[in-house]
């Protein structure tokens, strides 16, 4: 989505390898949020941001962290990719979670295969 | 915590028929629920919402959901499937966490659509 991209959109490591995946977004939104995607578990959070150092742990945190030094960038890093980490990530942005009208923008997911 | 129980995994419908995913949430208080689709290979996208309002949500594409309190239900709806409707959807409840709110998803239903 315009405002919001993920890099990279495609990635393949060995186990036992760090990975960090990116997302920036352009529309200076305070909250950002890390989620994962498996059949049948639809999507899970695993991190999120609300505001430059501010994070903490979702659903399924272990193996994971995160960092947003900006407000425009949040990190998702595997220490040490394992098989299980196989997935599909998504960030996704909010400006408000207060009110009726807030929303959530997705990025377009980055697939992370881990071999 | 919030969560979202989507009652089946796989919905078969032929064109023109109608369509109904249903989504029971569980809430300690009042909640905004989401649904959100996905078409193959593709990202998320929002098609409706409720946020306190209106009780019948209109939302893209023909789709429409009923939050109803005393079911604690949010079934979503489409008088008339189109074979582009083919794609996983997913309820979708918004919960507390520190500092704002998250999106929690449910499992997903994979709409299919046969000619």
């Amino acid at each position: 989505d315009a405002g919001i991209t993920q890099s990279p959109r495609h990635k393949v490591t060995e186990t036992g390898t760090p990975v960090t995946l990116r997302c920036h977004q352009t529309e200076n939104h305070r909250y950002m949020y890390w989620y994962r995607q498996d059949p049948g578990h639809g999507l899970r959070l695993i991190h999120y941001s609300y505001g430059v150092k501010d994070t903490d742990k979702g659903e399924v945190s272990d193996g994971y962290s995160v960092s947003r030094s900006k407000t425009e960038d949040f990190l998702l890093t595997l220490e040490s990719a394992t098989s299980s980490q196989t997935s599909v990530y998504f960030c996704a942005i909010s400006e408000s979670n207060r009110g009726t009208n807030y929303g959530y923008t997705f990025g377009s997911g980055t697939r992370l295969t881990v071999v | 915590a919030q969560s979202v129980t989507q009652l089946d995994s796989h919905v078969s419908v032929s064109e023109g028929t109608p369509v109904l995913l249903r989504c029971n949430y569980s809430s300690s208080y009042s909640p905004s629920l989401f649904w959100y689709v996905q078409h193959p290979n593709k990202g998320l996208q929002l098609l409706l919402k409720y946020t306190s309002a209106a009780t019948l949500v209109k939302g893209i594409n023909g789709f429409e959901a009923e939050f109803k309190k005393s079911e604690t239900s949010f079934h979503l709806t489409k008088p008339s499937a189109h074979m582009s409707d083919a794609a996983e959807y997913f309820c979708v409840v918004s919960d507390r966490v520190k500092a704002g709110t998250a999106l929690i998803f449910g499992k997903g239903t994979t709409l299919s659509v046969s000619s």
